[in-house]
């Protein structure tokens, strides 16, 4: 079945760093690729969607310059925060569009736990 | 845009017994409507999905079913087992394929 990559699984960084989380389709190729973020005990907020060789398109007030995503391979999305603060810790998730048969078929990844101290 | 909520957000039933979480969605294009099972700290699977043009589906304990006038949508599980206690999402979405979650049910199934 389709297999979506992502790294890395828990990630501990000082405010005002940056982290870059990556996401990978194993085995399709994936034209579109969601990003989501889920606080504790909450539900799933998309915050952009990015299409290969495009730029992102950002979900209303989330911020596209502390949020940088680039896709820039069929097989390869990447979301980097920049300049993370406390407030930025919670559980990336990627999901890419296609691979599972279904004309809507989200495949997710494995989701980044981010703690930002 | 689209705005789905769901149904309660806590849900306690004793194993053995039938459980039923509720989603309703705004946007009328709306036409695919997925149902997810989230254990803690793992990513969402896929249990089962129902498009715009179908009523019901249904999938050994596992049944959706879609109301589309009403625009509501509802997950059945029956005979349910201790290992169902995790949270369930539903979702929404339309051409744009871009999926609209509902806030979760976290159920528990009492042994």
């Amino acid at each position: 079945g389709a297999v979506v990559s992502q790294h890395p699984s828990r990630v501990i960084c000082k405010s005002g760093t940056s982290v870059k989380i990556e996401c990978r389709s194993l085995d399709f190729q994936a034209t579109t690729m969601f990003w989501y973020r889920q606080f504790p005990k909450q539900s799933l907020m998309l915050m952009a969607t990015s299409n290969e060789g495009s730029k992102a398109t950002y979900e209303q007030g989330v911020e596209k310059d502390k949020f940088l995503i680039n896709h820039a391979s069929l097989t390869l999305s990447t979301l980097t925060v920049t300049s993370a603060h406390p407030e930025d810790s919670s559980f990336y998730i990627c999901s890419a569009r296609g691979g599972q048969g279904a004309n809507y078929g989200y495949t997710f990844g494995s989701g980044t736990r981010l703690t930002v101290v | 845009g689209e705005n789905v909520e769901q149904h309660p957000s806590t849900l306690s039933v004793q194993e053995g017994d039938s459980a039923v979480i509720k989603c309703t969605y705004s946007d009328s294009a709306s036409n695919y409507f997925p149902w997810y099972k989230q254990e803690l700290g793992k990513r969402p699977q896929l249990i089962i999905d129902i498009r715009s043009n179908v009523g019901e589906k249904k999938d050994q304990r596992i049944a959706v079913t879609l109301n589309k006038t009403a625009k509501h949508f509802s997950l059945h599980i029956t005979e349910t087992q201790p290992e169902d206690s995790a949270v369930y999402f539903c979702a929404a979405t339309s051409g744009t394929y871009k999926y609209i979650f509902g806030t979760g049910t976290r159920l528990k199934v009492l042994a």
